[in-house]
């Protein structure tokens, strides 16, 4: 069964940092770029960032550009977003999300992220 | 990086067919045929039911078609049943500098 699991989110002050994970299971991790989405309370989707399958190639929104940092371990099918200088803007449920070559085909069930 | 462009809402009966459109630039919707739809249901993760513009991931009820017309993308629904009642949301590569990805702004659908 293809999987993917978030782990991470806190409540953490504005100008924190925080670290999320993403464990992916039952596909070739290394085949695949991968992305990160997230979503605020009662709000739309909203593309963050994502990562090539080699990790050689990084994209952000402009939102978060300069202060997330998208990157991945292969070894560990591990996918990772580093959430620095946050703003209570950034309070969203974060999902990492599988690249099918032109879209998102598998989802997280997300991890919930609380800057206040 | 502004959203692609949908209604809030759309509502039908039971049986009817109701259609979302999804409004974006030369540079993302008309530029490629990456268009695709995914539907939320609350509390839930996005279920993609439509990609790039027409095609259908194994599993998808057919009733679930999509199109697109210059830099607009259509989604239809047809024979809408009450478990189609969720958000729907589009998407689709943007062609920017940086190349980006970009989601609609949503549509909530509601079977009367």
């Amino acid at each position: 069964e293809v999987r993917l699991v978030e782990s991470g989110g806190l409540v953490v002050q504005p100008g924190g940092s925080l670290r999320l994970s993403c464990a992916a299971s039952g596909f070739t991790f290394e085949d695949h770029t991968m992305h990160w989405v997230r979503q605020a309370p009662g709000k739309g989707l909203e593309w963050v960032s994502l990562v090539s399958w080699d990790g050689s190639s990084t994209y952000y929104a402009d939102s978060v550009r300069g202060r997330f940092t998208i990157s991945r371990d292969n070894s560990k099918n591990s996918l990772y977003l580093q959430m620095n200088s946050l703003r209570s803007e950034d309070t969203a449920l974060y999902y990492c999300a599988k690249s099918a070559i032109n879209y998102l085909d598998v989802w997280g069930t997300g991890t919930t992220v609380t800057v206040s | 990086q502004s959203a692609l462009t949908q209604p809030a809402s759309v509502s039908g009966s039971p049986g009817q067919s109701i259609t979302i459109s999804c409004t974006g630039t030369s540079s993302d919707v008309g530029g490629y045929n990456y268009v695709c739809w995914f539907q939320q249901h609350p509390g839930k993760a996005p279920k993609v039911i439509i990609y790039d513009v027409t095609d259908r991931p194994s599993g998808v009820s057919s009733r679930f078609s999509g199109s697109k017309s210059g830099n607009t993308a259509s989604l239809t629904i047809s024979g809408l049943q009450t478990e189609d009642e969720a958000d729907y949301y589009c998407s689709s590569f943007r062609n920017s500098s940086p190349p980006s990805y970009v989601f609609g702004t949503g549509t909530k659908v509601t079977v009367l």
